[in-house]
């Protein structure tokens, strides 16, 4: 079955506690991405990867990390986290980065207090 | 960068109701999109239609790319058909950007 799988889907965190959010998808996809998701904000785009070794800045990427070493995973590091950083997060791939659909993880509710 | 802005913000219907939603984009698009977000936080792919009409079942979608609209139209609207609607769009760069949805309320 063709998904993107997102891990962990909850977590409570402590502010300055490093973390990783997983993200790996099983369709051979190009283009990955990373959102979050804020009530009265909407999904705004963290940082996407276009094929290994390329990543770029979205709209956010203030406080985040990305590396996408292999085309499956697209990990969101997020190296000290703070408050501001509570959010659901959401990763998405397609097969190339135009002209295909999205699909999106399950979502990752984090809490950092 | 693409704005994108979707209409109305808030609808409340009566079970049986038809509806339609609307989406709204400011520069030409190579993907446009329709996802669902269900009370669970999901989001659910309903169309990939960067140009004309789609249906599938009770949903059907319709862009004009030319004069940058895309429309959801949602019949005999059902219970679970409650929850947020949202319109993205991919323009001429690579990021994907998103409306800020219609949230859907359909009462039994």
């Amino acid at each position: 079955e063709a998904q993107v799988t997102q891990n962990p889907r909850y977590l409570i965190t402590v502010t300055g506690k490093k973390l990783t959010v997983t993200c790996s998808q099983n369709m051979n996809h190009e283009y990955m991405s990373w959102y979050r998701q804020d009530p009265g904000l909407g999904l705004r785009q963290i940082y996407y990867s276009m094929n290994v070794e390329v990543t770029d800045k979205g709209d956010v990427p203030e406080g985040y990390k990305v590396s996408r070493k292999e085309k499956r995973n697209f990990p969101l590091i997020l190296e000290s986290p703070s408050p501001n950083q509570t959010s659901l997060y959401f990763c998405a791939s397609s097969l190339t980065y135009a002209g295909n659909t999205i699909y999106f993880g399950e979502g990752s509710w984090l809490t950092v207090v | 960068g693409i704005q994108v802005e979707q209409s109305p913000p808030d609808l409340i219907l009566q079970e049986g109701a038809n509806s339609t939603l609307r989406c709204n984009f400011s520069d030409s698009v190579n993907n446009l999109q329709w996802f669902h977000q269900n009370p669970w936080g999901q989001l659910i792919n309903l169309f990939y239609i960067p140009s004309g009409t789609k249906q599938n079942g009770r949903l059907s979608a319709t862009t004009v790319a030319t004069e940058r609209y895309s429309l959801l139209y949602i019949s005999s609207s059902q219970t679970t058909d409650s929850g947020v609607y949202f319109c993205a769009v991919r323009g001429n760069n690579n990021d994907m950007r998103f409306g800020a949805g219609t949230r859907l309320t359909v009462k039994p």
